[in-house]
């Protein structure tokens, strides 16, 4: 149980376009989710927290109108990257907690994003 | 404020020896800790988790990890490591479980 999906793992797309990725928590309701983002041998980065119905909240630094999300449903939250430059290229990786275990944290495989 | 600090950013170990990875956080209060396994181009993997209750947790893959308050260290152990084991390594506090803070990771290399 307990598992999260992310699409598309691998996105190619030109520079000033911009490009949604879908994170779903697929045998389970998740209230709360989170997105991240990994730059090559380094950390993950906390972009933002997705409460199902409500804006995200962003991390200092995180520019909302570039980095959009969208946190639809109890199983579905999408972050679209606006206007895509190629420093956007990194590995986005989104979270979400099970209701019943605020403790616990389950990640998706992640969204390879290239901006040529 | 939380922070946690993974010393050294590279770690090697022969097959069948010791692993040890450091990891100490800094928190007001006693966190949640986690840490996770990274393979190139995958997401985090759950290794093991300190909540409450027992100090010296078990995890998968052999893996286990002793939370000391006095030293705010959680650091992780293997007594035998395996090729497989190879991987990025992140260690993870959380106060309320939700708004996880991440170490810098450290890659673990396993020499045959």
């Amino acid at each position: 149980g307990a598992v999260v999906s992310q699409h598309p793992s691998r996105v190619i797309c030109k520079s000033g376009t911009s490009v949604k990725i879908e994170c779903r928590s697929l045998d389970f309701q998740a209230t709360t989710m989170f997105w991240y983002r990994q730059f090559p041998k380094q950390s993950l980065m906390l972009m933002a927290t997705s409460n199902e119905g409500s804006k995200a909240t962003y991390e200092q630094g995180v520019e909302k109108d570039k980095f959009l999300i969208n946190h639809a449903s109890l199983t579905l939250s999408t972050l679209t990257v606006t206007s895509a430059h190629p420093e956007d290229s990194s590995f986005y990786i989104c979270s979400a907690t099970n209701t019943g275990l605020p403790t616990e944290q389950y990640f998706g495989p992640g969204t390879r994003l290239t901006v040529t | 404020a939380q922070s946690v600090t993974q010393l050294g950013s590279h770690v090697s170990v022969s097959e069948g020896a010791l692993v040890l990875l450091r990891c100490n956080y800094s928190s007001s209060v006693p966190p949640y800790l986690f840490w996770y396994v990274q393979y190139p181009n995958q997401g985090l993997q759950l290794l093991l988790k300190y909540t409450t209750g027992a100090t010296l947790v078990k995890g998968i893959n052999g893996f286990e990890a002793e939370f000391k308050k006095s030293e705010t260290s959680f650091h992780l152990t293997k007594p035998s490591a395996h090729m497989s084991d190879a991987a990025e390594y992140f260690c993870a506090v959380s106060l309320t479980g939700n708004q996880f803070y991440f170490g810098t990771g450290t890659s673990l290399t396993v020499i045959p």
